[in-house]
């Protein structure tokens, strides 16, 4: 069964660092990652969705890279804003599944 | 636009009458599902729909029912609601099988008292 996990589960920074959120997966054989963000109270955004065959992703301040062969998906995010506070997750569709597998989310605050 | 849509969006409810859930997407997707999103459990899978008439029971359907009569609606119907119910769902949908890039509605939080 494919666990998905992500480090740190919250994490708060001065406005303007760059940032890197993690998240591990088991099982390999993946056919794609995507990364959400989700505000309090609201349901959850797509930030970016990783095909299995590409190495990274972007958009705008945001960049997802993925590593099959380790397990593992980072997401940075450039000179972070408070308005960059909210919970992370990342969704991983296994091997032979259609349907994502979440991890639990990173909560990031990010102070002025 | 298109959207997924869930309503209503907070719901109290007693425990052993029966409620449901509506989700309505506008972009044609085959894919839909239901979650429930809890503190230390994170999102879990309740049923799933890959089409009218399809459904299929997720990791913690117990309790739970769903039908899927057209493309754009997954209503969730809780038989006998439990006070273990109380929690915030989630509506998603993807294209198809292929194309699993998956969309949210904005939440139900339901409270069973």
């Amino acid at each position: 069964k494919q666990e998905v996990t992500q480090i740190p589960a919250a994490l708060s920074v001065p406005e303007g660092e760059n940032l890197v959120l993690n998240c591990s997966f088991t099982d390999s054989a993946i056919y794609n990652l995507q990364w959400f963000r989700q505000d309090p109270g609201k349901g959850l955004t797509s930030l970016l969705l990783i095909q299995s065959s590409q190495r990274e992703q972007t958009s705008g301040r945001l960049n997802a890279s993925l590593d099959k062969s380790s397990g593992r998906s980072t997401l940075y995010i450039a000179a972070s804003q408070p308005g960059d506070s909210a919970t992370y997750l990342c969704a991983v569709r296994p091997g032979g599944s259609y349907i994502p597998t979440f991890g639990r989310g990173t909560s990031l605050i990010v102070h002025p | 636009d298109a959207e997924i849509t869930q309503s209503p969006r907070h719901k109290i409810t007693e425990t052993g009458r029966q409620v449901t859930l509506a989700c309505h997407q506008t972009w044609n997707h085959n894919n839909m599902f239901w979650y429930r999103q809890d503190l230390g459990h994170g999102l879990r899978l309740i049923h799933y729909s890959y089409g009218v008439q399809d459904t299929n029971k997720g990791e913690v359907s117990d309790g739970y029912s769903v039908s899927r009569s057209n493309t754009e609606d997954l209503p969730l119907t809780l038989e006998s609601a439990a006070s273990s119910q109380t929690s915030v769902y989630f509506c998603a949908s993807s294209v198809d099988r292929e194309n699993t890039e998956a969309f949210f509605g904005q939440g139900t939080r339901l409270t069973v008292v």
